[in-house]
């Protein structure tokens, strides 16, 4: 089945504690990207791949670090957690970084900073 | 920067009630419009898109016309379900990868 998978689904953790949300898809998708949603903020693109070894911001990069090693995977870093980093993160990916192409969204990851 | 408004909600309507949810956007260049749907604790799966000036584009009942002369992309349904209850998600996507999405729109429809 051609899906988005994130892992972990949900996640406590204290301020300061490095962490990594992993993301993988299995569509052969050169695009990925990852994004926050917060209420009354709709989506914000945190950073994207337009291809192995190439990213780039988006628009709230602030506190986060991405890798792009491998097409099928896209991990998000919070080096130092903070609670203002609370939020439900989606990573995406599509066929390419063009437009017209529909972006495929994970389950999403719940992430909660004490 | 690029930027998409959507109509305040949340909407309730009824079932078999006409539905609208407004879309404005800004954005340098073509983009590529969207609308997305979230159903409670999913991630957002494409409703449906258009790519070009005057494209309609349409999935399950829902319509929606790229109106690049009012930078509008307004959804319609003619008549709604109990299961059409979600958060709808208008969106653009310029050629150089980067996403812009509006606040989201709760609609729950009533039997």
């Amino acid at each position: 089945e051609a899906q988005v998978t994130q892992n972990p689904r949900y996640l406590i953790t204290v301020t300061g504690k490095k962490l990594t949300v992993t993301c993988s898809q299995n569509m052969n998708h050169e695009y990925m990207s990852w994004y926050r949603q917060d209420p009354g903020l709709g989506l914000r693109q945190i950073y994207y791949s337009m291809n192995v070894e190439v990213t780039d911001k988006g628009d709230v990069p602030e506190g986060y670090k991405v890798s792009r090693k491998e097409k099928r995977n896209f991990p998000l870093i919070l080096e130092s957690p903070s609670p203002n980093q609370t939020s439900l993160y989606f990573c995406a990916s599509s066929l390419s970084s063009g437009g017209p192409d529909t972006q495929y969204f994970g389950p999403g990851t719940r992430l909660t900073v004490l | 920067g690029d930027s998409v408004t959507q109509m305040e909600g949340p909407v309730t309507l009824s079932e078999e009630a006409f539905l609208t949810i407004n879309c404005t956007y800004t954005a340098t260049g073509y983009p590529s419009l969207f609308w997305y749907v979230q159903y409670p604790g999913e991630g957002l799966q494409l409703l449906l898109k258009a790519t070009k000036a005057d494209d309609k584009g349409s999935n399950k009942g829902f319509e929606a016309t790229y109106r690049k002369e009012t930078t509008s992309f307004h959804l319609e349904k003619g008549s709604v379900q109990v299961s059409d209850s979600a958060v709808y998600f208008c969106a653009l996507r310029t050629n150089a990868g980067k996403s812009t999405f509006g606040d989201g729109t709760t609609l729950t429809v009533k039997p």
